[in-house]
């Protein structure tokens, strides 16, 4: 069965300092991989996907599948980047998709 | 555009008690989704439905009824609620690769 670990639960960074959100996975076969996030009062959304190869508010995600990680990157934290940070995996002929634990990123002034 | 909505937004229940959270879409998304987020486990599928009358588990069913006469709608009920319900809840509807999600349902059950 597929799984995703986040292994930071909190992260704190000051602004302007880089970030790295760690995500790990295990699945036998080529996933689909994704980050969610989860702004302070509002709804949890998309935030990147690693086939779109893109940059999203500066984010960036790399997939590793030798090392089976997809972690999310930012140069320099912005105070807005503070949110739950959610890694996420779907099966590569599926709709499911499995969730990691999440990372509360802080970003201090 | 509505998009995904979901009701009530809080509620209050006893143990024992029969729940119901409404998840509905104005989409036409043809599959929907039930999360449970809580802290520690991230969010976990209780039940998920790829069309109207079809159904299926996902990682934490039990105690949970879904149902799904309309494409639009996808309620979760908890048959008898237990304290270890206690959660939120979100529904969440899927566009090609990518899930939209509703507001949540923060559950307490005393």
């Amino acid at each position: 069965a597929q799984r995703v670990t986040q292994p930071e639960k909190l992260l704190s960074v000051f602004k302007g300092a880089p970030v790295e959100l760690k995500c790990n996975y295990s699945y036998s076969g080529s996933p689909e991989l994704f980050w969610y996030v989860q702004y302070s009062r509002q709804r949890l959304q998309l935030l990147l996907r690693h086939i779109s190869r893109e940059s999203i508010k500066g984010f960036t995600a790399d997939l590793n599948k030798g090392e089976t990680s997809f972690h999310l990157k930012k140069p320099f934290a912005q105070e807005e980047d503070s949110a739950m940070y959610y890694c996420a995996l779907q099966e590569t002929s599926g709709s499911r998709l499995t969730f990691g634990e999440g990372t509360q990123l802080t970003v201090n002034p | 555009d509505a998009g995904i909505t979901q009701s009530p937004r809080y509620k209050i229940t006893e143990t024992g008690r029969q729940v119901t959270l409404m998840c509905h879409q104005t989409w036409s998304h043809s599959y929907m989704f039930w999360y449970r987020q809580d802290l520690g486990h991230g969010l976990r599928l209780i039940y998920y439905s790829a069309a109207a009358d079809i159904t299926d588990k996902g990682e934490v069913p039990d105690g949970y009824v879904v149902s799904r006469s309309k494409t639009e709608n996808f309620p979760l009920t908890l048959e008898s609620a237990t304290r270890s319900q206690t959660s939120v809840y979100f529904c969440a509807s899927l566009r090609g690769l990518e899930q939209f999600f509703g507001p949540g349902t923060r559950l307490t059950v005393l």
